[in-house]
């Protein structure tokens, strides 16, 4: 399978506790987003990478969140001193931008997210 | 971000067409209209997107009305696998990286 993959696709922890997840993008794809998403809503923007640079985040990311692309391939989103309110569904998407749109895909691929369970 | 409304929820049966509206009445011209969906326990998946023209894929189709305040999203044969909560996002090119999600409508399907 070549799509977008999460790992772990569920995290359960103790309030306080750090926690780390990892987003693997579609490999050609230069583009990578994170959103979280609570139940019975939509997807809500956190960041996005384009390759290694991180270039947007949202007001939602907390001075206790933050992300990585080191290489411009994976990346990781880490929660310090995490909170109840903290527990949702974690979406990694990649998509591929380029100058020419010719080789531009105008839709993002998400992967199945992880759960996160704050206790 | 500008913003869409569409109705909570809708039913359809199996084999039947489903449409899909969605208001957007503040759009911008350089707004397009992207359609997503969410199958149970997945990420969210492209369906279609369009400026001002009619769209169809091997999808769905999206109907834009002609001053583009509003649209439709149409699935001809709706199956079981069609059951999800589907997203109308306007998606400004200037700021291409953002999908702005609201909480869609969930189409259930009968058998």
């Amino acid at each position: 399978d070549t799509g977008v993959s999460q790992d772990p696709r569920h995290k359960i922890t103790k309030r306080g506790q750090n926690v780390t997840f990892r987003c693997d993008p579609i490999s050609e794809h230069n583009r990578l987003y994170w959103y979280r998403q609570t139940l019975g809503q939509g997807p809500e923007f956190l960041t996005y990478f384009q390759n290694e640079a991180q270039l947007e985040k949202s007001r939602l990311l907390s001075d206790r969140f933050s992300a990585e692309r080191p290489k411009g391939s994976f990346s990781t989103l880490e929660i310090q001193r995490t909170e109840q309110g903290d527990s949702a569904m974690y979406l990694c998407a990649s998509s591929l931008v380029g100058r020419d749109l010719a080789f531009s895909s105008y839709e993002q691929y998400f992967g199945p997210g992880t759960r996160l369970t704050v206790t | 971000d500008a913003k869409t409304t569409q109705p909570n929820s809708m039913e359809s049966n199996e084999e039947e067409p489903v449409h899909l509206p969605c208001n957007h009445s503040t759009i911008s011209g350089t707004d397009y209209i992207h359609w997503y969906r969410q199958l149970p326990s997945q990420g969210p998946e492209y369906v279609i997107h369009g400026l001002t023209s009619n769209v169809n894929n091997r999808m769905a189709s999206l109907a834009i009305a002609e001053d583009r305040k509003s649209s439709t999203l149409i699935l001809h044969r709706a199956t079981l696998r069609d059951a999800a909560v589907y997203y109308c996002i306007l998606r400004d090119w200037r700021n291409d990286y953002k999908l702005s999600f609201g909480a869609g409508t969930t189409v259930t399907v009968r058998a």
